[in-house]
């Protein structure tokens, strides 16, 4: 079984602030996702990063795929109270037949204004 | 004109009762998923559907039963209801096959299952 940890798990800042979450794994995934889920939804996907290195900018939010493929940051910038949110890393592992999304337990991030 | 629509929104039950969650897409997606999610958030796969046919079934108990009359419905029916199935329940759908690079989730809004 392939696990994703993440970390922190619960994050409270102030409107403004900089923040990074992180995913981490033993294992080697061929592609990771990050998904937002807010109160009472379903998770929304925000972004897949697929090659080693990969950095990916979404407005104010910038994800980075590990070199090895074994961990990814999601970096926000200047966060605002509309970021608030579960944050979920998932990864793929291939080849892997039938093997499934493994989802990261989140980080629970809250930007009071 | 919800992508992934599933109801109830909300399931209050006793134990040991029989009861269905129904999720429809209309995304024209093949593959379509359950996922639980239980109270500490953790995401986990209990089916994936593709085109109508099981393709995982993560060692769940066999008092869940998913059933996907065509490729845009699945549902899900779980008897002798036990406190441990309390949890939220998420359909999902994807535009390509399972296990591929390009595999992406859309999430319906979830059932959240209260069994007393």
């Amino acid at each position: 079984t392939q696990l994703l940890e993440q970390s922190p798990q619960f994050l409270s800042i102030q409107e403004g602030e900089n923040l990074t979450v992180y995913c981490n794994s033993s294992s080697v995934f061929s592609s990771l996702q990050w998904y937002r889920q807010e109160p009472g939804e379903g998770p929304v996907l925000l972004v897949t990063v697929v090659t080693g290195g990969e950095v990916k900018k979404l407005k104010r939010l910038t994800f980075q795929f590990g070199d090895a493929r074994k961990d990814s940051s999601l970096h926000i910038t200047a966060a605002q109270p509309g970021d608030t949110g579960l944050y979920l890393c998932a990864g793929l592992h291939l080849p892997s037949g039938n093997t499934p999304l493994v989802f990261g337990k989140g980080t629970r991030l809250s930007v009071i204004a | 004109d919800t992508a992934v629509s599933q109801t109830p929104k909300y399931l209050v039950t006793q134990m040991g009762n029989d009861k269905s969650i129904k999720c429809e897409q209309n995304l024209g997606h093949d593959t379509m998923y359950w996922y639980k999610q239980d109270s500490k958030k953790f995401l986990k796969i209990m089916f994936s559907y593709n085109n109508k046919e099981l393709i995982i079934n993560e060692t769940v108990p066999n008092r869940f039963s998913p059933k996907s009359p065509d490729k845009a419905h699945l549902n899900l029916h779980i008897n002798s209801l036990e406190l441990g199935d309390s949890a939220v329940y998420f359909c999902a759908s994807s535009p390509h096959p399972h296990s591929t690079t390009n595999e992406k989730l859309f999430f319906g809004s979830g059932t959240q299952l209260s069994v007393l």
